[in-house]
């Protein structure tokens, strides 16, 4: 079936310091790609809808300045965490949708800022 | 706005016992259904899902029946299996349909002893 893969999987920094999440699909492609964000015990929420060729649209509450979003090709969106914090700990799951009833999501990614 | 519930987890049942994961939703219309489900390690995969009221999803012995008088999503499996061992995902589509964008509840820690 369709993967859909994150590197990396997990990502220790320092405060203060950038960090870029991939998201990959790996044998499909994908115009969209959406990122989540999970803490421990709560359920995923949506963050933002990566735009291959256009700019990402946020969802309501969330720093675009903060967490920038790129869509460099159909088989690729990075998430970028710019100075981060320790409040911005969390789990990192990206997904792409190859058709229009259909989602695969990637393995996530755990960040973790000192 | 719309939102999902789902009961809280751990849920640990001996093998072969009977399974009910409640799941309830407030949405405005009537938005597709679905249960993912986590395997330690892997990516959010979909198990069944539901596009109206009354439908039934399907997939590996588990159901859930779209109720719209009770706005609720139950998943249930006959016999679990230790191989069921996972975290259970409600989501519904919003806030409107054919966005791609899920909300998800907390999701449920299933553990099956052989």
């Amino acid at each position: 079936g369709a993967v859909v893969s994150q590197h990396p999987s997990w990502v220790i920094c320092k405060s203060g310091t950038s960090v870029k999440i991939e998201c990959r699909s790996l044998d499909f492609q994908a115009t969209t790609m959406f990122w989540y964000r999970q803490f421990p015990k709560q359920s995923l929420m949506l963050m933002a809808t990566s735009n291959e060729g256009s700019k990402a649209t946020y969802e309501q509450g969330v720093e675009k300045d903060k967490f920038l979003i790129n869509h460099a090709s159909l088989t690729l969106s990075t998430l970028t965490v710019t100075s981060a914090h320790p409040e911005d700990s969390s789990f990192y799951i990206c997904s792409a949708p190859p058709g229009q009833e259909t989602q695969y999501f990637g393995p996530g990614t755990r960040l973790l800022v000192l | 706005g719309n939102s999902v519930t789902q009961m809280e987890g751990p849920v640990t049942l001996s093998e072969e016992a009977f399974l009910t994961i409640n799941c309830t939703y407030t949405a405005t219309g009537y938005p597709s259904l679905f249960w993912y489900v986590q395997y330690p390690g892997e990516g959010l995969q979909l198990l069944l899902k539901a596009t109206k009221a009354d439908d039934k999803g399907s997939n590996k012995g588990f159901e859930a029946t779209y109720r719209k008088e009770t706005t609720s999503f139950h998943l249930e499996k006959g016999s679990v299996q230790v191989s069921d061992s996972a975290v259970y995902f409600c989501a519904l589509e919003g806030p409107t349909s054919n966005t791609g964008k899920l909300i998800f509840g907390q999701g449920t820690t299933l553990q099956v002893k052989p």
